[in-house]
């Protein structure tokens, strides 16, 4: 069956353009996780949901992060007035259990 | 401030021979630590370890926890080409499978 998506795959943005990233998650999977990974480094948690509740966002860097999943499927990280600090891949991953399915991740690049 | 590090930072080997990658966590609290392939795409589940002392083996690899030394071992043993990935440990804090992982071990196998 198809795993988890991300779009856009790639991202180039202008500093102080805001951006929108969509993770799809597998069908059926109640958890759903934000990534951001640097290069070189693992993946470093953003924020999580459970069905449509975020559960934890202790982990967005600031409030320029906003992340959204209303009817428990899709979700949508949101950097608004993006800063070049904000390049790094952004990975979602869903789960049923203990076992996270990783998309393929948006590369951003904010220049 | 939680940490989990991995060492070495990388290695090359050859084909046929084993390679035992070291993940260490100083953290607040502990539920489980899980295991990561990470190829050119996404991180693949490897392994989850919540008890100390067993054996965890999917064919060539297998890993083992420490709670008393606060580590853990991943073996792959008879390496292939195909095994040359980024494997990356992760601890789960408080059982809700909010991640911190470390930077990762680069495995580079040589034909």
């Amino acid at each position: 069956g198809a795993g988890v998506s991300q779009s856009p795959r790639y991202k180039v943005t202008k500093r102080g353009q805001d951006v929108a990233l969509r993770c799809d998650p597998i069908s059926g999977h109640v958890s759903l996780y934000w990534y951001r990974q640097a290069l070189g480094q693992g993946p470093e948690f953003l924020t999580y949901f459970n069905y449509e509740a975020q559960q934890d966002k202790s982990g967005l860097p600031n409030d320029r992060f906003s992340a959204e999943r209303p009817e428990g499927s899709i979700s949508t990280l949101t950097i608004q007035r993006t800063e070049q600090r904000d390049s790094a891949m952004y990975r979602c991953a869903s789960s049923v259990g203990h076992e996270q399915y990783f998309g393929p991740g948006t590369r951003l690049t904010v220049t | 401030e939680d940490k989990v590090v991995q060492s070495p930072l990388s290695l090359v080997v050859h084909e046929g021979d084993t390679v035992t990658l070291n993940c260490s966590y100083e953290v607040t609290n502990f539920r489980s630590l899980l295991w990561y392939k990470q190829e050119k795409k996404a991180p693949t589940f490897l392994f989850m370890l919540t008890s100390s002392g067993i054996e965890k083996k999917s064919g060539r690899l297998s890993s083992i926890l420490d709670k008393k030394e606060l580590f853990s071992i991943l073996n792959i043993t008879a390496t292939q080409t195909g095994d040359s990935a980024v494997y990356l440990c992760a601890v789960d804090l408080y059982g809700d499978y909010k991640l911190s992982f470390g930077a990762g071990t680069t495995v580079t196998v040589r034909a």
